[in-house]
């Protein structure tokens, strides 16, 4: 599975709209692109997931640019319950035998009022 | 619906004590997973089943087993516990389709002494 780097940590204020950047240089054809976020003492939750150009849900929006090598996660007018750690992860589907996502360290984002 | 639920939530051992860690989902997903999370630190696959009657190790397979009962429940037994051992655990489970989306329970928290 692609290696990615994501930023140790980022620091932001309530309002504010907040860029992750991930980035995946190796990342093979049929790869997706998969955002996770984790409170603590909490298992992580799934926030997007893309292949390219640009995906947008209720939560957040993902930016890949033509090249995928690396991926933006952009989370709208944060707020303090958005202090967390998010994790990019980048897995290919191998359909009969599955795949197991997995995760790195992680970018922990706090925000502060 | 409870989604995926681990057993026990805390947990002392001795070294060279043994259990087994439970994890039942009812999703009907296919796929289940172990990880390990130690303190400030990613999560760490430690087994993972893509279906029923299967599995494979993951990152950090040594000092563990694994049982797919069934389609339900994937269970995580250590055999002779050791201090490195002492971490979170999380049990995920995905559907078998093209989507990355797992689901994590609420995890158990291992202190071996």
């Amino acid at each position: 599975l692609a290696k990615t780097t994501q930023p140790i940590s980022m620091d932001s204020y309530e309002g504010q709209e907040v860029n992750i950047t991930c980035s995946h240089n190796n990342i093979a054809t049929n790869d997706y692109i998969t955002w996770y976020q984790q409170f603590p003492s909490q298992g992580p939750r799934f926030i997007i997931q893309g292949y390219k150009t640009k995906v947008t849900n209720e939560v957040a929006s993902l930016f890949i640019p033509a090249d995928r090598k690396s991926s933006t996660l952009s989370l709208p007018r944060v707020s303090l319950s958005d202090t967390a750690v998010y994790y990019c992860l980048v897995g290919v589907w191998v359909n009969q035998a599955g795949t197991a996502l997995i995760f790195g360290k992680g970018t922990t984002l706090s925000v502060s009022s | 619906n409870a989604g995926v639920t681990q057993t026990p939530k805390f947990q002392v051992l001795k070294t060279g004590q043994s259990m087994t860690l439970q994890c039942a989902q009812d999703m009907n997903h296919n796929s289940m997973y172990w990880y390990r999370q130690d303190p400030g630190m990613g999560l760490r696959l430690i087994y993972y089943s893509a279906s029923e009657g299967t599995t494979d190790k993951g990152e950090v397979p040594n000092g563990y087993n694994v049982s797919r009962l069934n389609k339900r429940e994937f269970s995580l037994r250590l055999e002779s516990a050791a201090p490195s051992q002492t971490s979170v655990y999380f049990c995920a489970s995905r559907t078998r389709d093209s989507s990355y989306e797992q689901y994590f329970g609420p995890g158990t928290r291992l202190t071996v002494t």
